[in-house]
């Protein structure tokens, strides 16, 4: 697509639910990041996949998050056993390169609300 | 510890006026800039990105400048219109032992602008 397709858009949950937040980026972008915005905050950076691998996913906040990039192109974030505190938006990100001038394209974002 | 601030956290100007959006980094050793602005409930765009060896860049009514050296960088709008109101985020990457594309954000400045 022209550009960073992030689904689902709106996600209302109950504490201790699993849940999945889908990033499909630019064609052909090999970089994918992924951000968290919590409210009145910038957006942190999670972690960053080069292909299909973590480069650095030194963001994620605990072992209840989890990326995956299986192919190379959609990525996956996972979230388990949530909690209130998970509640923002999750953006994701996607370039050409994780090199160089770095020009992210930002997705809309997926609002994660954990009741 | 790298950090950006921004100020002020939200400003209200009446329409025609030029204003000035301040940003403020912790660590000289930077790669790159970029100025963002964010709408409700949409993703980021880029407005500016400056890269380390540069001192401005300018597009349309929008000049940002970088001095690296007092760690700031500030983003001008000439002729301010309503259409301008959103939140102006700063990013910075840093130089030292940072992932190209992960962007450290500062928390923004809300902007309104009122006809």
């Amino acid at each position: 697509g022209a550009g960073v397709s992030q689904t689902p858009s709106n996600k209302v949950t109950e504490k201790g639910k699993y849940v999945e937040l889908r990033c499909d980026p630019i064609s052909g972008h090999t970089a994918l990041y992924w951000y968290r915005q919590s409210l009145g905050q910038g957006p942190e950076f999670l972690i960053y996949f080069q292909g299909t691998g973590a480069a650095d996913d030194s963001g994620l906040p605990n072992d209840r998050f989890f990326a995956v990039r299986p192919e190379g192109s959609v990525s996956t974030l996972k979230i388990q056993r949530t909690e209130r505190g998970d509640s923002a938006v999750y953006l994701c990100a996607s370039s050409f390169s994780g090199t160089g001038a770095n020009v992210l394209t930002f997705g809309a974002g997926s609002r994660l609300t954990v009741l | 510890k790298q950090e950006v601030t921004q100020i002020p956290a939200a400003l209200s100007v009446p329409e025609g006026e030029n204003l000035v959006l301040n940003c403020s980094f912790t660590d000289s050793a930077i790669y790159n800039l970029q100025w963002f602005r964010q709408d409700p409930g949409k993703g980021l765009t880029s407005l500016l990105l400056i890269q380390s060896s540069q001192r401005e860049q300018t597009s349309g009514r929008l000049n940002a400048s970088l001095d690296k050296s007092s760690g700031r960088s500030t983003l001008y709008i000439a002729a301010s219109q309503p259409g301008d109101s959103a939140t102006y985020l700063c990013a910075v990457t840093f130089d030292r032992g940072s992932t190209l594309g992960r962007l450290y954000f500062g928390r923004g400045t809300q902007l309104t602008v009122w006809p």
